[in-house]
């Protein structure tokens, strides 16, 4: 079974302070894909990043980067110079990759993230 | 910039009442995807479809839930009757398999409260 753990369950800072999001996830697969979605105060879930379990090269884009360690399971999630529209609540996933193609899904609870002016 | 629309926005009911939810997935998506976000459960997968046909609804109660794809630009969540616990946002997927995996887009949820 397939399981996601994002132990912080709120976190706040202030403005142009650095914050990581912790992912922790479990699969007996080899296979599988890990995924970050954005969920603002409007409500929409914004899907960020993908990244594939035989792919650990770290990805940096813009103020976001993601740390893929297999080693200790885990895909966590930083925001550089945090600003006020940073401020949602951030979703890890998990999906494995089945012979067959179903891939079910599996979501954290999510950490709420407050970025203080 | 296509997107998932859903309809209606919010929905207040009073228990018993039947409820539908309708999803317009991205065109050219083949998998739809229906989950249910609460405080206290998170996001629960309801059911999922690839080309139409169902392939998971085993989040789902069978008794009062039922979801359909009617063709491939929509996709419906019916609940009769309703009830208090099914007090939710209702979110709807859409997904094109790249390289093997579901890449899901979310639609902007149906608020449903039911009294």
């Amino acid at each position: 079974a397939q399981k996601v753990t994002q132990a912080q369950t709120e976190i706040s800072v202030v403005e142009k302070e650095d914050v990581t999001l912790d992912c922790v996830y479990e699969t007996r697969d080899t296979t599988y894909y890990l995924f970050w979605y954005k969920q603002p105060p409007s409500g929409e879930l914004v899907f960020l990043i993908r990244r594939n379990s035989f792919d650990e090269q770290n990805e940096i884009s813009g103020r976001y980067s993601w740390n893929f360690q297999k080693s200790t399971s885990s895909f966590n999630f930083t925001i550089t110079a945090s600003q006020v529209v940073d401020s949602a609540v951030y979703f890890c996933a998990l999906s494995e990759a089945p012979p067959g193609g179903y891939q079910k899904v599996t979501f954290g609870t999510g950490t709420k993230l407050q970025v203080i002016p | 910039d296509a997107r998932v629309t859903q309809t209606p926005r919010h929905k207040v009911t009073e228990m018993g009442q039947e409820v539908t939810m309708r999803c317009q997935p991205i065109l050219g998506h083949n998998t739809v995807f229906w989950y249910r976000q609460t405080m206290m459960q998170g996001l629960e997968l309801l059911a999922y479809f690839r080309n139409r046909a169902p392939l998971d609804d085993s989040g789902m109660p069978k008794d009062r839930f039922s979801a359909e794809m009617p063709d491939a630009t929509l996709a419906t969540l019916k609940i009769q009757p309703s009830e208090p616990r099914d007090s939710a946002v209702y979110f709807c997927a859409s997904g094109r398999p790249t390289s093997g995996v579901n890449e899901q887009y979310f639609g902007p949820g149906t608020r449903l409260t039911v009294t």
